[in-house]
């Protein structure tokens, strides 16, 4: 079974500055997908960016982009520019590459990010 | 633009009653999935749907049960409700996934059960 690791359950960071959010996990598979997903304060929860394993080049996405270490299997969120509208809680998930029935995703624990005046 | 849906944002339930979640979504989407989600524990999947009428149980199953009787809902059905099932409930739906693309899961705003 796969497992996602977020080691950091807070954060804090001063607006207009940069913050790296921590993740790692645990498979067998050599290729499959992983994701950060954004949860804002009592709203729903949004996709932030993914990245495919067989891929070498990380994702960005504005001012997301990862850190993907597929032999540490390490895959960290980079929030450059930060912004109010950033804080929010952040998962990071896993999933097995299709063609699977469903296309399930397993997440970590959370980080609740804050960014600070 | 995509949306799906929760029939309540906030639930309070007695302990022994049965409780319906309901998630709707207007996307065509054949994947459906209930989520947990407790503080310290991420999201936990429940029980996921893949064609109408069609169910695998997830990760915690127990206590939990799922009807899919049309494609766009998927409801979550607690049996007898019980305190330790006091959390929030998230579902989620997607596209199969096709050559070269990889659909993401879309989230419903959430509802806050409590049982009492």
């Amino acid at each position: 079974a796969q497992t996602v690791t977020q080691s950091q359950p807070e954060m804090s960071v001063q607006e207009a500055e940069t913050v790296t959010l921590s993740c790692t996990y645990d498979t067998s598979e050599n290729n499959y997908y992983l994701f950060w997903y954004k949860q804002p304060p009592s709203r729903q929860m949004i996709l932030v960016i993914r990245q495919e394993a067989y891929k070498q080049q990380n994702a960005t996405e504005n001012r997301f982009s990862v850190n993907f270490q597929k032999a540490a299997k390490s895959f960290s969120l980079k929030i450059s520019d930060s912004q109010l509208g950033d804080t929010a809680m952040y998962f990071c998930a896993f999933m097995k590459p299709p063609p699977r029935r469903g296309n399930k995703l397993t997440f970590g624990t959370g980080t609740q990010l804050k960014v600070e005046l | 633009d995509v949306k799906v849906t929760q029939s309540s944002r906030y639930l309070v339930k007695r302990t022994g009653e049965k409780v319906f979640l309901e998630c709707v979504q207007d996307m065509d989407h054949e994947n459906m999935f209930w989520y947990r989600q407790d503080p310290g524990l991420g999201l936990r999947l429940i029980y996921f749907s893949y064609d109408v009428k069609m169910k695998e149980k997830g990760d915690i199953p127990e206590g939990y049960s799922v009807s899919r009787e049309k494609k766009e809902r998927f409801s979550l059905i607690l049996e007898s409700a019980s305190t330790n099932q006091t959390s929030m409930y998230l579902c989620a739906s997607s596209l199969n996934p096709l050559a070269g693309h990889l659909y993401e899961q879309y989230f419903g705003p959430g509802t806050r059960l409590t049982v009492t």
